[in-house]
């Protein structure tokens, strides 16, 4: 599977609870995005790793969010003390060169309880 | 700031009819554009893109889009609307916000619904 793969496909929590994304995306691509979908709305861009360097964050990301990815490889997206606002779908994209379209992954569904 | 309007949150079609899905963007720069289709509880998938070039880009599953660069329009069509259409579509426009960050901004997206 050459694909972006991300982990879990769903995650309910209690609020308060942290949790913990992962994304795996293609090997070759060294730009890595997250985003975040609410129900009736486009992606918002959350933040963005140019190899292990996070060169972007986006107002949306919070004190209680931190994104890492320490190899260049596979990132994780961590929320602390979750909120009932947190649930959505977390997406996670990557992509070689500046022209070409983002490679998706399936998305982590979060639902806080 | 470069930003994307899609015009109609719901477009419903018959099946073997043509399909028309709006998008219209703003840009200070010569902007890359792309659909994308989301079926639920999925990500993304990349319908076709413009960077530059022929301004009639053809797609998968049928899909075509054409820059108008006058009109800052970059519509989908599809000639013959198919049930496996439906499912909600993504305009984007990627915009440079300093060095190698481009980033996609995305319209709200357009649920297709196709009736047999």
């Amino acid at each position: 599977d050459t694909g972006v793969s991300q982990n879990p496909r769903h995650k309910i929590t209690k609020r308060g609870q942290n949790v913990t994304f992962r994304c795996d995306p293609i090997s070759e691509h060294n730009r890595l995005y997250w985003y975040r979908q609410t129900l009736g709305q486009g992606p918002e861009f959350l933040t963005y790793f140019q190899n292990e360097a996070q060169l972007e964050k986006s107002r949306l990301l919070s004190d209680r969010f931190s994104a890492e990815r320490p190899k260049g490889s596979f990132s994780t997206l961590e929320i602390q003390r979750t909120e009932q606002g947190d649930s959505a779908m977390y997406l996670c994209a990557s992509r070689a060169g500046a022209g070409d379209g983002y490679t998706f992954g399936s998305g982590t569904r979060l639902t806080v309880v | 700031a470069q930003s994307v309007t899609q015009l109609g949150s719901h477009v419903s079609v018959s099946e073997g009819a043509l399909v028309l899905l709006r998008c219209n963007y703003s840009s200070s720069v010569p902007p890359y554009l792309f659909w994308y289709v989301q079926y639920p509880n999925q990500g993304l998938q990349l319908l076709l893109k413009y960077t530059t070039g022929a301004t009639l880009v053809k797609g998968i599953n049928g899909f075509e889009a054409e820059f108008k660069k006058s009109e800052t329009s970059f519509h989908l069509t599809k000639p013959s609307a198919h049930m496996s259409d439906a499912a909600e579509y993504f305009c984007a426009v990627i915009t440079n916000s300093g060095g190698s960050n481009y980033k996609l901004t995305f319209g709200k997206g357009t649920l297709l619904t196709v009736n047999p």
